[in-house]
């Protein structure tokens, strides 16, 4: 069964500093991957997702994410936050080419200290 | 283009009503899919739709749960006799058909926050 793991609930940083928050999966094939953000009170939007080929991708607000299938990792990382950024993360990962059904994490509450 | 639309954004109802979510999808997309969101926990999948053809159910509880995508008008999520532990946010995403762009990417409403008292 498909699973994802988002081992940090609750993370942290200063403004300007790096942030990485971690992903991992479990699934067989080679998945479908995404990071969405979540405000509160709000809907879920696509910061970026992997499907094939470079394994750096670049999505929007400044993120990107790594993936590894050696280590069956989806990284986010941005090189500076900022306050804005504070929201909740989800990494999700699909089966396949045939989109169906997104497996989440429970998600990575980020804190942005001024 | 409008996003996914969902309405109402907040639903209180009472141990025993039924509850209707409504989802409009993006214009163009034919694909509807349902999450619900506990407190402090990810999304979770509860059922996949096409206009009317329900894909995959497989996360649909088996009682008390039904949803719908008619050939006209948005998709439903119809929850019977709703219990507390009903409570929680409804989210609708919708994706395109298969062949067009972004046929794998899902676009997500800003959600319906399902109250039982």
């Amino acid at each position: 069964a498909q699973s994802v793991t988002q081992p940090d609930i609750h993370i942290t940083v200063s403004e300007g500093a790096s942030l990485e928050l971690r992903c991992n999966y479990s699934y067989g094939a080679t998945p479908y991957l995404f990071w969405y953000v979540q405000s509160p009170g709000q809907g879920l939007q696509l910061l970026l997702k992997y499907f094939s080929g470079d394994t750096l991708v670049q999505g929007i607000k400044g993120f990107e994410a790594e993936f590894k299938r050696s280590q069956s990792s989806f990284n986010l990382r941005k090189p500076s936050v900022h306050w804005s950024d504070a929201a909740e993360y989800f990494c999700a990962v699909a089966r396949g080419s045939t989109l169906g059904r997104l497996y989440f994490g429970r998600g990575t509450q980020l804190t942005v200290w001024p | 283009n409008a996003g996914v639309m969902q309405n109402p954004r907040h639903l209180v109802r009472r141990r025993g009503q039924e509850a209707r979510l409504r989802c409009s999808p993006m214009k163009g997309h034919s694909h509807v899919y349902w999450y619900r969101q506990l407190p402090e926990e990810g999304l979770k999948f509860m059922v996949y739709l096409q206009k009317e053809n329900i894909i995959d159910e497989s996360g649909m509880p088996k009682e008390r749960f039904s949803a719908e995508f008619p050939k006209e008008g948005p998709s439903i999520l119809r929850i019977q006799q709703v219990v507390r532990g009903d409570s929680a946010a409804y989210f609708c995403a919708s994706s395109p058909p298969p062949g067009t762009g972004s046929y794998n990417e899902q676009f997500f409403g800003p959600g319906t926050r399902l109250t039982v008292l």
